[in-house]
């Protein structure tokens, strides 16, 4: 079973341009997860998907974040205009809908390095 | 509010000796906690997790953590470490709050386990 996915891997860019990053979870995984670790600091969650809906954003930082997932599927994570404090790895996580185990799978993590 | 505490930024041991990395944790209701593994340029691995049940989890690769309600602790164990065990450790909880309908998680900050041959 293929696990979660993420591209890119590394991004870097400049103050002011825009990133997308995409997740891929495990097939068959309602809920889809982003979180964000900043500067070696603990990782924190950004928002929830179930299937196509967002069910909780209350983690985006501000209206320069826009996450989709169309179709139920993949999900990605667009940042515009990023700013310096936007740097970190992001990580995205999978988990069945009615699992009763609550586990989260995770992907390797975008990290994002903003100049 | 859900928090989770990681009071060791890092943990050196001698390989072949016991590990402990700790985890405390504060909840307002029935904690399900969940310690994950990231080793380097890879992403987060699920280690273990306490729903409910026993006390001492046992995990991958030989770990296990006792979940301790009294000292509300959920300590990452190992009984004899490995040089291959040196990684960033996070431990987990997931966030029961009656606003959360999804279960996200909230994580400590980190402890970087170093075994030493």
């Amino acid at each position: 079973e293929a696990g979660v996915t993420q591209f890119p891997s590394h991004s870097v860019i400049e103050k002011g341009q825009t990133v997308t990053l995409r997740c891929d979870p495990i097939s068959g995984h309602d809920n889809l997860y982003w979180y964000r670790r900043v500067m070696g600091k603990e990782i924190k969650f950004l928002l929830h998907f179930v299937k196509e809906s967002k069910q909780d954003e209350s983690g985006m930082p501000n209206n320069r974040f826009l996450a989709e997932r169309t179709g139920g599927t993949y999900s990605t994570l667009k940042v515009q205009p990023a700013e310096l404090e936007d740097s970190g790895v992001y990580f995205c996580a999978s988990s069945l809908r009615d699992g009763e185990t609550y586990e989260q799978y995770f992907g390797p993590g975008t990290r994002l390095t903003v100049t | 509010a859900q928090s989770v505490a990681q009071p060791e930024d890092q943990v050196n041991v001698a390989e072949g000796n016991p590990l402990t990395v700790k985890c405390t944790y504060s909840v307002s209701g029935n904690p399900y906690l969940f310690w994950y593994v990231q080793y380097p340029n890879r992403g987060l691995q699920f280690l273990l997790k306490y729903i409910t049940g026993d006390n001492l989890v046992k995990g991958s690769y030989g770990f296990e953590a006792e979940f301790n309600k009294s000292q509300t602790s959920f300590h990452l164990k190992k009984p004899s470490a490995l040089v291959s065990d040196s990684a960033l450790y996070f431990c987990a909880v997931r966030d029961d709050s009656i606003y959360n309908q999804g279960g996200k998680l909230i994580f400590g900050q980190g402890t970087e386990l170093s075994v030493k041959p």
